[in-house]
């Protein structure tokens, strides 16, 4: 069993719509979690960032984090043909380690 | 302020010999760390380094290797390469403040390397 498990879609929604992407892991140990989007033969470009619990919002992203049960999501509402991308959940534990734990990606298609 | 630079982008080897890529990363971070993306396999850790030490090292053969300078640029090495390192390579820097900030991990466009 793999520690961080996210479906790998592809999940399409129509414009407009509000899209719930989510990761569940089995390391207890782990504090920080990101939210990364990768566009086709692009780099990871990080979109949220969140420590231990809770729900933070920057724009039309929300992310939350549900430690006790280990399971973390990331919404987009009025999504966007240009948020059609892959979105890959990574998350670490120690705070002198940058060893990121991804997920394997979902990939979002928004049609127009 | 400029991202994380890799170069080279794309590039195309054979099998058994080795392949050095480059990373600077942004201006002010002083941590660097290294990625594997392939299909299969996803994305995988490879290695981090601060202040020219390897700080932790994700589960690859000897064959990888890296090391970072005293300006904060980084190298990554593969040795007698093999069909499957065909990946992309990423490059990510850190700024390792004392705040939670200072875990926000940004990556590179990475190295493209096919190995034929």
């Amino acid at each position: 069993q793999k520690e961080v498990e996210q479906d790998p879609g592809p999940l399409s929604v129509p414009e407009g719509a509000i899209v719930s992407l989510n990761c569940t892991y089995s390391n207890s140990a782990f504090q920080y979690f990101m939210w990364y989007r990768q566009y086709s033969r692009k780099g990871p470009e990080l979109l949220m960032y969140t420590y231990s619990s809770g729900n933070k919002e920057d724009g039309r992203f929300t992310a939350q984090v549900d430690k006790s049960s280990k399971y973390i999501s990331l919404f987009i509402r009025d999504s966007q043909p240009s948020d059609s991308a892959t979105y890959l959940c990574a998350m670490s534990g120690d705070t002198g380690r940058r060893a990121l734990t991804f997920g394997s990606g979902t990939r979002l298609q928004v049609q127009p | 302020k400029a991202g994380v630079t890799q170069t080279p982008r794309y590039l195309i080897k054979t099998r058994g010999q080795q392949v050095t890529l480059s990373c600077s990363p942004i201006s002010g971070h002083r941590s660097v760390s290294w990625y594997q993306q392939t299909p299969g396999q996803g994305l995988q850790f490879l290695f981090e380094y601060f202040s020219e030490t390897q700080r932790n090292k994700g589960n690859f053969p000897g064959r990888f290797s890296g090391r970072q300078f005293s300006n904060s640029r980084s190298e990554m090495n593969v040795s007698t390469l093999e069909l499957g390192d065909s990946a992309l390579y990423l490059c990510a820097s850190s700024p390792m403040g004392q705040d939670s900030s200072g875990n926000t991990i940004y990556f590179g466009e990475g190295s493209w390397l096919t190995v034929v």
